[in-house]
């Protein structure tokens, strides 16, 4: 069955330090990737999206991801972290064999910044 | 943004009561979802729709059911509410094509 690992419960850096969260899949094709952010008492936001191409994907607020088919792993990453990004950060995978677009989610990466 | 939202926002309510949650979308999206998210499991999907009167179950279905009469409209039931379905409720819609989801704001549901 398809499955999502976010390692990483909670994360603490520094204002101005550089991030990396952990996401690993289990998908046998091709996954659609995507990671989420969730500010307190908010719903979810798309930070990027993975369908094909190049395996290092750009979004919204600095962020980035590179797909790692070898190594089954989705990570996110920021150079310079700032005190706006303390959230939860969701990974999800498109389980899809249908056309119904079905998630899969990780369990989330809660981060913290430190000024 | 969508334009999804979510009623109602907050709403407490007593065990064996049934609860009705809304979601109403503006964009003509073909797909629509409910969630619930809880701590430690991230979100599990519980039914979604692929069209009006096309709707199936997901990884947490039981206890739950849904219609969608319109396109616009996808209504979560709970027909008889149970503590363990005190949760954070999350819409998402999606269109053919996208494959992206977009999520409303959450509605916070107490069972007591």
């Amino acid at each position: 069955a398809q499955s999502v690992t976010q390692p990483d419960i909670h994360i603490t850096v520094s204002e101005g330090a550089s991030l990396e969260l952990r996401c690993n899949y289990s998908y046998g094709a091709t996954p659609y990737l995507f990671w989420y952010v969730q500010s307190p008492g908010q719903g979810l936001q798309l930070l990027l999206k993975y369908f094909s191409g190049d395996t290092l994907v750009q979004g919204i607020k600095g962020f980035e991801a590179e797909f790692k088919r070898s190594q089954s792993s989705f990570n996110l990453r920021k150079p310079s972290v700032h005190w706006s990004d303390a959230a939860e950060y969701f990974c999800a995978v498109d389980s899809t064999t249908s056309g119904t677009y079905k998630y899969i989610f990780g369990t989330g990466t809660r981060l913290k910044v430190l000024a | 943004d969508a334009g999804i939202t979510q009623s109602p926002r907050h709403k407490v309510t007593e065990t064996g009561t049934p609860v009705t949650l809304r979601c109403h979308q503006t964009e003509n999206h073909r797909y629509m979802y409910w969630y619930r998210q809880d701590p430690g499991h991230g979100l599990r999907l519980i039914h979604y729709s692929y069209g009006v009167k096309d709707t199936d179950k997901g990884e947490v279905s039981d206890g739950y059911s849904v219609s969608r009469s319109k396109t616009e409209d996808f209504l979560l039931t709970l027909e008889s509410a149970t503590s363990s379905q005190t949760s954070v409720y999350f819409c998402a819609t999606g269109s053919a094509g996208t494959d992206t989801q977009y999520f409303g704001p959450g509605t916070r549901l107490t069972v007591l």
